[in-house]
């Protein structure tokens, strides 16, 4: 069965500086991958998704993932965060030919002055 | 931006009573889909729900619980006798097609609290 791992439970950092948080996925078959954001008190908010192609993800708000077969990694970055980037993040998979999203733990991002 | 809608936002219940969360999905979308987050755990599937019929649905997805799409426009999941292992912040979603290439679009979820 396929999974996500995010190791990073809490993620501190300072307005403008850059940030990645990691992902690591398992699974023997194909996967696509995905990052969620989930902003207080909303929903979740698709950010970006690798499905195929090139392995370099670009997503909304100034973010971007990197797919990494060989070490079965989809990292997210951002070169420069903003407070407004507070928020949890979720690292996600699909396999198979449905769309059934299987979640990491997230990875709460805390943005400080 | 259309979005999916959830009511209440949050709803308080005693252990063993019924409870109903309701959706609004995209209007165009085709595919349903409830998810839940304990507080503090993973973002789980409970159930997809596709031309009236339940599709998939997980193991956590018991007798206790259901799912209906009474009219063209709400999709609901009720759970019949609550337990306090229920609390939980529940998710709806939907989308247009099925697979990968369709993403879920999520509703901002109903926080349910079993006393």
């Amino acid at each position: 069965a396929q999974s996500v791992t995010q190791l990073d439970s809490q993620v501190p950092v300072f307005e403008e500086a850059p940030v990645e948080l990691r992902c690591n996925y398992s699974s023997s078959v194909s996967v696509y991958l995905f990052w969620y954001v989930q902003y207080p008190n909303q929903g979740l908010q698709l950010l970006l998704k690798y499905l195929s192609g090139s392995t370099l993800v670009k997503g909304i708000n100034g973010f971007e993932a990197e797919f990494n077969k060989s070490q079965t990694s989809f990292h997210l970055r951002k070169p420069s965060v903003h407070i407004s980037d507070t928020a949890e993040y979720f690292c996600a998979v699909v396999t198979g030919g449905g769309n059934k999203l299987t979640f990491g733990t997230g990875t709460q991002l805390k943005v400080e002055l | 931006e259309p979005e999916v809608t959830q009511t209440p936002s949050h709803q308080v219940t005693q252990m063993g009573q019924e409870v109903i969360l309701r959706c609004v999905p995209i209007s165009n979308h085709l595919y349903f889909y409830w998810y839940r987050q304990i507080l503090g755990q993973k973002v789980e599937f409970l159930v997809s729900f596709y031309n009236n019929e339940i599709s998939e649905k997980s193991e956590i997805f018991d007798d206790q619980f259901s799912v209906e799409r009474p009219d063209g426009s709400n999709f609901t999941l009720k759970i019949r006798s609550t337990k306090l292992e229920d609390s939980a912040m529940y998710f709806c979603a939907s989308s247009e097609r099925t697979g990968f290439n369709s993403p879920l679009h999520f509703g901002n979820g109903t926080r349910l609290t079993v006393t």
